[in-house]
């Protein structure tokens, strides 16, 4: 069974700084990575996906996440943050094959930028 | 990019009665639709998978007499709620994947409050 863990229920971090949310999967085959930004009371945004290639992802809002097999890691990391980034990140994973591909959730983790 | 609406956007209801939510995917065919629930602080729980013209099928645990889901075109699926109670009471967010890129999209959630 795929599974997606996001050890830090929360991440702050001083406006200006880099950030990083970090995020390990478990999948059988190759993974199709995904983030995820969830403002209070929305929907989900879509901020970058990994499917091939390139292991720097480099998605919306000046996120970009790096994807790391030996590890099994897709972290998020951003180089100076904003206090607008602050809001809850959810990564994703699911397998790439054919026919229906079920998309498994992480935890998520709640960002707080600091000014 | 792709949109995906829900409608209503917040809905409160009586404890006995039914409601239903709809979703659907804009400028784009959706051959699959998700049903996810999500409970304060948490992630999101899948709760079923719809194809067009076909039946859902769900997720273990979630009773498929009271979340009646129907996806009766490429463009809407609906989940009603029957009988709600107050414990049904939670943010539902439907998704739809592009039958062409396979993409995800998420719709900006409906909350259901049942008094």
């Amino acid at each position: 069974a795929q599974s997606v863990a996001q050890p830090e229920d929360q991440v702050n971090v001083a406006e200006g700084n880099p950030l990083t949310v970090k995020c390990t999967y478990s999948v059988s085959g190759n993974p199709y990575l995904f983030w995820y930004v969830q403002y209070p009371n929305r929907g989900l945004q879509f901020l970058l996906k990994y499917i091939t290639g390139d292991n720097l992802v480099k998605g919306s809002y000046g996120f970009e996440a790096e994807f790391n097999k030996s590890q099994t890691s897709f972290h998020l990391k951003k180089p100076s943050a904003l206090v607008s980034d602050s809001a809850l990140y959810f990564c994703a994973v699911s397998p790439i094959s054919g026919g229906y591909q079920k998309v498994t959730f992480g935890t998520g983790t709640k960002l707080q930028v600091i000014p | 990019g792709a949109v995906v609406s829900q409608h209503p956007s917040w809905v409160i209801c009586k404890s006995g009665t039914s409601v239903k939510i709809e979703c659907r995917s804009l400028d784009f065919q959706a051959t699959t639709m998700f049903w996810y629930r999500q409970f304060p602080k948490q992630s999101l729980m899948l709760m079923a998978t719809s194809n067009e013209g076909s039946k859902a099928t769900y997720e273990q645990g979630v009773e498929k007499d009271k979340f009646l889901i129907n996806h009766a075109s490429l463009t809407l699926s609906t989940l009603t709620v029957t009988s709600a109670h107050p414990e049904d009471s939670s943010f539902y967010i439907c998704s739809a994947r592009d039958g062409q890129t396979y993409e995800q999209y998420f719709g900006p959630g409906t909350r259901l409050t049942v008094t």
